[in-house]
């Protein structure tokens, strides 16, 4: 069974930085590529990065480009990500999010993120 | 940028009854591409639907997408109880959502 297990959310000031984990179990987690999706309170989803199997590759919603980055260890079955520079707009639900198919395949439950002085 | 749109935005129905919600994406998209998730409050979205008509595991058959183009609909066949909630589609290309269909209770 596929589990994926966010950690790492919290209050931080605007400006400030946190980093966001998720524990991947249940399928070969090399093989597949992950995203970020995030939800801000009371909207619609998301997508805000994904990265490759093998992390030779990742991409990002524009919004986010040069102040977040995505990250993988395959030995430790983890994604990441690093989120600087915070604003009061990235404020949300971030889930991690297994791909395939062409698809958001499963999904975690999620960490809340409130950037908020 | 693909830019798709849902509606209603909000669907009353009667358990029981058929609901049938509209995604129409603002250029063609491929229909591998599409997919449809549902989210109840306070919980992660699942995924429904994918290649605009095939049933993920474990998806009731009363659940069935169609469409091609730009115009796909997702169609929810005898309501259940636990079939009201939030109903997104997604074009998997630009990684891109709808705004979501909500399916409330009459």
């Amino acid at each position: 069974e596929v589990q994926l297990v966010e950690s790492g959310g919290g209050l931080v000031q605007p400006g400030g930085s946190l980093r966001l984990s998720c524990a991947a179990s249940g399928f070969t987690f090399s093989g597949y590529w992950m995203s970020w999706v995030r939800q801000a309170p009371g909207k619609g989803l998301r997508w805000v990065a994904n990265i490759k199997g093998d992390g030779s590759a990742s991409y990002y919603v524009d919004s986010v480009k040069g102040r977040f980055t995505i990250s993988r260890d395959n030995a430790k079955n983890s994604l990441y990500l690093q989120m600087n520079s915070l604003r009061a707009e990235d404020t949300a639900v971030y889930y991690c999010v297994k791909e395939g198919g062409y698809t958001f395949s499963h999904w975690g439950q999620g960490t809340p993120v409130t950037v908020s002085s | 940028e693909i830019v798709l749109t849902q509606s209603p935005g909000t669907l009353s129905l009667s358990p029981g009854e058929r609901a049938t919600l509209s995604c129409r994406a603002s250029q063609s998209v491929s229909s591998s591409y599409l997919a449809w998730y549902q989210q109840k409050p306070g919980q992660a979205p699942r995924l429904l639907i994918y290649g605009a008509s095939s049933r993920a595991t474990g998806i009731p058959d009363r659940f069935s997408g169609s469409g091609s183009g730009t115009d796909f609909t997702l169609t929810i066949n005898t309501l259940e109880p636990e079939d009201f909630a939030v109903y997104y589609c997604q074009q998997h290309g630009t990684k891109t959502f709808g705004p979501g269909t909500k399916v409330d209770i009459k």
